[in-house]
């Protein structure tokens, strides 16, 4: 079966760093996605890890560690502009995606 | 590179009719193109996996006879809602994949029956 959590919300100030977490159990894991989402918009791509660790790209990192079933992303100098519902989604070994139902994170001044 | 397009963007129809959504990849060949359908304030639910040329593979669930996928060429995937019903009004979005591990989506369609 397939299984994500994260938090529903998160409120963060501009120019700080935020780190929003995710959990899964994912039978056939073959990687996992972070997606941004913005209201009546696609997903956009943020990143991609298989390996445990840490990818950088940016003001945008994401984690993984397969053993405890577990990612972060973690987002530097936040700016208004990325307030937005981030999308956790792992890739079975079908190269499916199943999301996470998202975080929706709102950036204050 | 890798834009992928939806037509149309949004649509609003009568119930019991049907309602064609197409989506293109239009700068790469898609060998699978994926239909999701999101409802407000939750996440993509995968409806259906298309491959080129061949039936669609189908979530749990998801109606077959309903929600019709064709798959007609590398570059085409269409959705065929039909006999729509007020239910059905949700925001659907189609993906691509080439060759590679990652989906391009496209920009979604959002369809309202009344």
């Amino acid at each position: 079966g397939q299984n994500i959590d994260q938090p529903t919300e998160m409120t963060a100030t501009e120019g700080a760093i935020v780190q929003i977490n995710c959990t899964y159990q994912t039978s056939g894991f073959n990687g996992l996605f972070w997606y941004q989402q913005h209201a009546g918009e696609a997903p956009t791509f943020l990143s991609y890890n298989v390996l445990d660790g840490l990818e950088e790209k940016g003001r945008f990192s994401s984690f993984l560690s397969r053993s405890k079933g577990y990612s972060y992303l973690l987002l530097k100098e936040l700016q208004m502009k990325d307030s937005a519902s981030y999308l956790c989604a792992t890739q079975t070994g079908a190269n499916n995606l199943f999301f996470g139902t998202g975080t929706r994170l709102t950036v204050i001044p | 590179g890798a834009v992928v397009s939806q037509h149309p963007s949004w649509v609003i129809c009568k119930s019991g009719t049907s309602v064609k959504i197409e989506c293109r990849s239009l700068d790469f060949q898609a060998t699978t193109m994926f239909w999701y359908r999101q409802f407000p304030k939750q996440s993509l639910m995968l409806m259906a996996t298309s491959n080129e040329g061949s039936k669609a593979t189908y979530e749990q669930g998801v109606e077959k006879d309903k929600f019709l996928i064709n798959h007609a060429s590398l570059t085409l995937s269409t959705l065929t809602v039909t006999s729509a019903h007020p239910e059905d009004s949700s925001f659907y979005i189609c993906s691509a994949r080439n060759s590679g591990y990652e989906q391009y989506f496209g920009p979604g369609t959002r369809l309202t029956v009344t």
